[in-house]
């Protein structure tokens, strides 16, 4: 049971243009977490959010965590080249004696110059 | 400081065989967990060793094991290889392995079944 859904799947844009990604859960998350895969490499964490209605901001990038803390959402604003890549959440599930991360599927983010 | 080193980078292996991959974490990290990236199934958490023990395993058959050393290093193994295993192996190595902890990934093991 995927418990993370991220939508959309593909996402092709041209350079300059603004897009959000969207992140929906089933499940209450302790803190939720984007990253970004570059082919080839491993995910990079990106940015942690932890509490309900909360917004950060990473230069052009702002994330944004649901007042439920079920969803999540990344705005990339005047999308570059080098934006490209795998975008994915990741619930984050700690407590005494663990610790996992459950990912969404991954939004896979093509910008053309 | 080295980053998480998984070796080795590419594997191919028969249908039958068993294959063992190696994770090294970031100095200090005492939380290494491992995942399988697939097409189809995204990023798939198989499970997390802290401080030499088992916490957490996820829906995997038991024919994937693994292990943690003293020094953190950790190890995963898959019996009888099935052509469903193929897949990018994922390592990924924290301080404590709390909420707030940032999980940084190996460049992880693409191993081939075939």
């Amino acid at each position: 049971t995927q418990l993370l859904e991220q939508s959309p799947q593909f996402l092709s844009i041209q350079e300059g243009e603004n897009l959000t990604v969207y992140c929906n859960s089933s499940s209450v998350f302790s803190s939720l977490q984007w990253y970004r895969q570059e082919p080839g490499e491993g995910p990079v964490l990106l940015v942690t959010v932890v509490t309900g209605g909360e917004v950060k901001k990473l230069k052009r990038l702002t994330f944004q965590f649901g007042d439920a803390r079920k969803d999540s959402s990344l705005h990339i604003t005047a999308a570059q080249p080098g934006d490209t890549g795998l975008y994915l959440c990741a619930g984050v599930r700690s407590g005494a004696g663990s610790y996992q991360l459950t990912f969404g599927k991954g939004t896979k983010l093509s910008v053309i110059p | 400081k080295a980053g998480v080193t998984q070796t080795p980078r590419y594997l191919i292996k028969t249908r039958g065989q068993q294959v063992t991959l190696s994770c090294s974490p970031i100095s200090g990290h005492r939380s290494v967990s491992w995942y399988q990236q697939t097409p189809g199934q995204g990023l798939q958490f198989l499970f997390e060793y802290f401080s030499e023990t088992q916490r957490n395993k996820g829906n995997f058959p038991g024919r994937f094991s693994g292990r943690q050393f003293s020094n953190s290093r950790s190890e995963m193994n898959v019996s009888t290889l099935e052509l469903g295993d193929s897949a990018l192996y994922l390592c990924a190595s924290s301080f404590s392995g709390t909420q707030n902890t940032e999980a940084f990934f190996g460049q992880g093991t693409r191993l081939t079944v075939v």
